[in-house]
């Protein structure tokens, strides 16, 4: 079955820290991939996505996340962190059977605090 | 350009009463599909439309919930009669179709079940 896993529920980095989210993979088929970020009370926002052009993906807010056939991984990453990233960040695969419907996979997502 | 629009925002409704939720996709979007959003469940998928057409709903919970897509600039979903535990954030959100396309999401509507 088709799956996406993130590691770590809850992640907290201080102000102009390194953020690491894990999303790792399971998929019988090439993937498309996407982060997206919920701030509170609002609904997903699209961060980026994978398509395949390129394993470096650039996306707002100074996210950017690389994709990684050998482990299965797409990593979101940010270099320095500021208070307003705090949020929910989702990633999500295209199912392969149901994707051409546009149907995604969600992880459970990893809520990031950032800490002044 | 106007994005995934739903309402109401907020309900707030007694046990046993119909609710009804609204959803106006992205004009040009031909996929839409509601999710339910909880802290024990998470994001859970109900069902989603494919040109006006509901495609999977092995999501929705239980024969209380309904939902329909009159033509492509509309839907809702109906949960009757409602019961607290169906109280969650429900979104709705659209995208073209086909695998690499991203889905854009409402602001949801937030539901309470006393």
């Amino acid at each position: 079955a088709q799956s996406v896993t993130q590691l770590g529920s809850h992640v907290s980095v201080s102000e102009g820290a390194l953020v690491l989210l894990r999303c790792n993979y399971s998929s019988s088929v090439p993937p498309y991939l996407f982060w997206y970020v919920q701030y509170p009370n609002q609904g997903l926002q699209l961060l980026l996505k994978y398509t395949s052009a390129a394993t470096l993906v650039k996306g707002i807010n100074g996210f950017e996340a690389e994709f990684k056939k050998s482990e299965t991984s797409f990593h979101l990453t940010k270099p320095s962190a500021h208070m307003s990233d705090a949020a929910e960040y989702f990633c999500a695969v295209s199912d392969p059977v149901r994707g051409s419907q546009g149907n995604l996979i969600f992880g459970k997502g990893t809520k990031l605090s950032v800490k002044p | 350009d106007a994005g995934v629009i739903q309402s109401p925002r907020h309900e707030v409704t007694e046990m046993g009463q119909e609710v009804t939720l609204r959803c106006k996709p992205i004009s040009g979007h031909n996929s839409l599909f509601w999710y339910r959003q909880t802290m024990m469940r998470g994001l859970e998928l109900l069902i989603y439309f494919n040109n006006n057409v509901p495609i999977d709903d092995s999501g929705m919970p239980e024969d209380r919930f309904s939902a329909k897509m009159p033509n492509a600039s509309f839907s809702t979903l109906k949960i009757q009669p409602s019961e607290p535990r169906d109280s969650a954030v429900y979104f709705c959100a659209s995208s073209l179709r086909g695998s690499n396309q991203p889905q854009h999401f409402g602001d949801g509507t937030r539901l309470s079940i006393l």
